[in-house]
């Protein structure tokens, strides 16, 4: 069965800095998509980034970017510049035959 | 674009009514809805996915005859609480997408309060 994992409940960063959030997959299927979202304070879930896994260059949206690693099935995402407002829930999701999301991890942007 | 609405925002009612809540997909047509439930600093819990014109599927705990789920058409879907209880009070978030291994647009979510 398809799984979601991410190993860190909580991260924080000073503003500006770059941190990296983790999540690896566990999969049999050979075509699939990874995702990530947002979720801040107001619960809105915003689509943050997406990686297509036929595709070996690294997914970029301006501040984000992703550390696909396919044979390892690792998909971390990279905050660069953090700022006061990337303070939020971020979750990994994976969608193949089925759409899994991982459990989230809490990030604190520290001024 | 890829914007998914969801209405009421906000529900207080008393136990034992039915409430109803709207998703939709504003400038796309969404062959698949979602229902999720959330609980405070969890992760989405999937409630059941439907696609226009047939039955939802519904996952496993999910009882079907208390969460009705109507998907009418590729832009709207609705789930209705019937007979709601104390213990549906939770933060219920629909979200759609276009294709299979396509990405999910969600809406704002909808707070419900059970008294």
């Amino acid at each position: 069965a398809q799984t979601v994992t991410q190993s860190q409940p909580e991260m924080s960063v000073q503003e500006a800095e770059t941190v990296t959030l983790s999540c690896t997959y566990d999969t049999s299927e050979s075509d699939y998509y990874l995702f990530w979202y947002k979720q801040p304070p107001s619960r809105q879930m915003i689509l943050v980034i997406r990686q297509e896994a036929y595709k070996q260059q690294n997914a970029t949206e301006n501040r984000f970017s992703v550390n696909f690693q396919k044979a390892a099935k690792s998909f971390s995402l990279k905050i660069s510049d953090s700022q006061l407002g990337d303070a939020a829930m971020y979750f990994c999701a994976y969608t193949g035959n089925q759409f899994y999301f991982g459990t989230g991890t809490s990030l604190t942007v520290i001024p | 674009g890829a914007v998914v609405s969801q209405h009421p925002s906000w529900v207080i009612c008393k136990s034992g009514t039915s409430v109803k809540i709207e998703c939709r997909s504003l400038d796309f047509q969404a062959t698949t809805m979602f229902w999720y439930r959330q609980f405070p600093k969890q992760s989405l819990m999937l409630m059941a996915t439907s696609n226009e014109g047939s039955k939802a599927t519904y996952e496993q705990g999910v009882e079907k005859d208390k969460f009705l789920i109507n998907h009418a058409s590729l832009t709207l879907s609705t789930l209705t609480v019937t007979s709601a209880h104390p213990e549906d009070s939770s933060f219920y978030i629909c979200s759609a997408r276009v294709g299979k291994r396509m990405a999910q647009y969600f809406g704002p979510g909808t707070r419900l309060l059970v008294l």
